[in-house]
């Protein structure tokens, strides 16, 4: 069963706004990792987060992780049509990563 | 380096017929992980490997099975493939981890989609 589960399943936004994408899980973790994946491809590391960070940068990308609520944020600024993908965030809480259904973004150019 | 890859590409097979996935992997990664992704469902854990010989089931392990005879290659197995196996699997490798219950970043290969008529 997964763990991490994102919000919204599907999102679509015009080129140039933001998109955020919420990840929330039941049980302890130790570090929380969002994935990327095109169409027809394979998953790709976007960021990881520790369960003693609050916040990561990297690029256009900002994560918060907040373990009172169990959930984390993924925030993509200044989106581009090429953001246009299906995000994944993976819970990690032994050596096995779970991960959600994932969050599909459309970026209309 | 190539990263993480995956043969074959693509696969169509009949009811009760068996075949090999092969992942392999150039980055000296100690573990390996095998998921399938279906619609809807994001990635489930089949089985993996924490080292060389050494194999775990995971989340939907039924109906497959799995070799790590060397550390760069990881197989999965259908000995009797039916229609429910339809899927894209991937195949995942991670350094071991730099402290006791850490998870670092995972390298996806391209994946393999797997048709069972």
């Amino acid at each position: 069963s997964q763990q991490g589960e994102e919000d919204p399943q599907a999102l679509s936004i015009q080129e140039g706004e933001n998109a955020t994408m919420n990840c929330s899980y039941k049980t302890s973790i130790n570090n929380l990792q969002w994935y990327r994946q095109n169409s027809g491809r394979g998953l790709v590391h976007l960021i990881l987060i520790r369960s003693n960070e609050r916040e990561k940068h990297s690029g256009r990308l900002r994560v918060t992780l907040d373990t009172s609520k169990k959930s984390s944020s993924l925030l993509i600024t200044a989106s581009r049509a090429a953001d246009t993908a299906s995000y994944f965030c993976a819970t990690v809480g032994s050596y096995i990563p779970t991960f959600g259904r994932g969050t599909s973004l459309i970026v209309h150019p | 380096n190539a990263g993480v890859t995956q043969t074959p590409k693509f696969r169509v097979l009949k009811t009760g017929q068996s075949m090999t996935l092969l992942c392999a992997q150039d980055m000296n990664h100690e573990y390996m992980y095998w998921y399938r992704q279906d619609p809807g469902m994001g990635l489930r854990l089949i089985h993996y490997s924490v080292g060389e010989g050494t194999t775990a089931k995971g989340e939907v392990p039924d109906g497959y099975n799995v070799s790590r005879l060397k550390k760069q290659n990881f197989l999965l197995g259908l000995e009797s493939a039916a229609p429910s196996q339809t899927s894209v699997y991937f195949c995942a490798s991670s350094y071991l981890p730099s402290q006791p219950m850490l998870q670092e970043t995972q390298y996806f290969g391209p994946g393999t989609r797997l048709l069972v008529l």
